[in-house]
C-alpha cells in the first residue's frame, strides 16, 4: 500500500526566507510523486512531479523538490518566500495506475 | 485552454435532501476521478471512470453516493438523503490516459463544489 505523510500541518515563514515543506512516502515500488498547491476556494494546481527522470525536480513559481530514495522523502523547497505563496500544499503519491493518495496538507503562512 | 469545471461551486442542502454535483472534464480526457475533501484534510478518492465505465467505486462511503458518466465526458455525483457528515468539498479531476497505462499520471483538478448539509 502506498501512503504519504506530511510533517507539519502548518508552516510559517517570513517573506524572503527559505520555504521547506516535508513529505515522506511509503511505497513498495518506485512511485510517482507530486506536489499540488491549493489557494482558498480553488482546486488543486500541479506544482511539480517526479517521474524518475531526475531526482531534482523544478516546478512553477520557483519551487523545487528532491526525490531521496534512501530517505523515502520528497520535500518541497523555495529559496525565498513570497506573500503570494501563502496557500495549502499537498504531497501525493501514485504508482502507474493513476490512483493518487494525498497527504493531509501543509498550510503555508508568509509573514511580511 | 479550458480546464476542468464543476458546478455548482457552493451547495447548501438540508439533511435528507438529494444533491447532484456536475463535472466537466478536459475534452478528450479518458480518466475521470471524484474526490472528497473534508475540512483540513487532503482529498480522498471516491470513484474512477474510464470513459463511460465506472471501473472503481471503492471509495464511495455509502450506497447513498452514486456517480455516472453516461457519454464518457460530463460526470455527475449524486448524494441521496444527505447527512451532515457529507459536508465537504467534492473535487473532480481528469487525466488524459487510462488508469494503469503507465507514464506520469497527472490529474487536473476542478475548483470543487463545497457542500454544506444543515
Amino acid at each position: 500500500a502506498q501512503s504519504v505523510t506530511q510533517l507539519g500541518s502548518h508552516v510559517s515563514v517570513s517573506e524572503g526566507a527559505l520555504v521547506l515543506l516535508r513529505c515522506n512516502y511509503s511505497s513498495s515500488v518506485p512511485p510517482y510523486l507530486f506536489w499540488y498547491v491549493q489557494y482558498p476556494n480553488q482546486g488543486l494546481q500541479l506544482l511539480l512531479k517526479y517521474t524518475s527522470a531526475a531526482t531534482l525536480v523544478k516546478g512553477i513559481n520557483g519551487f523545487e523538490a528532491e526525490f531521496k530514495k534512501s530517505e523515502t522523502s520528497f520535500h518541497l523547497t523555495k529559496p525565498s518566500a513570497h506573500m503570494s505563496d501563502a496557500a495549502e500544499y499537498f504531497c501525493a503519491v501514485s504508482y502507474n495506475n493513476n490512483d493518487m493518495r494525498f497527504g493531509a496538507g501543509t498550510r503555508l503562512t508568509v509573514k511580511p | 485552454g479550458a480546464g476542468v469545471s464543476q458546478s455548482p461551486r457552493y451547495k447548501v442542502a438540508k439533511r435528507g435532501q438529494d444533491v447532484a454535483l456536475r463535472c466537466d472534464p478536459i475534452s478528450g480526457h479518458v480518466s475521470l476521478f471524484w474526490y472528497q475533501q473534508a475540512l483540513g484534510q487532503g482529498p480522498e478518492f471516491l470513484t474512477y471512470f474510464q470513459n463511460e465505465a465506472q471501473l472503481d467505486k471503492s471509495g464511495l462511503p455509502s450506497d447513498r453516493f452514486f456517480a455516472e458518466r453516461p457519454e464518457g465526458s460530463v460526470s455527475t455525483l449524486k448524494i441521496q438523503r444527505t447527512q451532515q457528515e457529507d459536508s465537504a468539498v467534492y473535487l473532480c479531476a481528469s487525466s488524459l490516459a487510462p488508469r494503469g497505462s503507465g507514464g506520469s499520471p497527472v490529474q487536473y483538478f476542478g475548483p470543487g463544489t463545497r457542500l454544506t448539509v444543515t
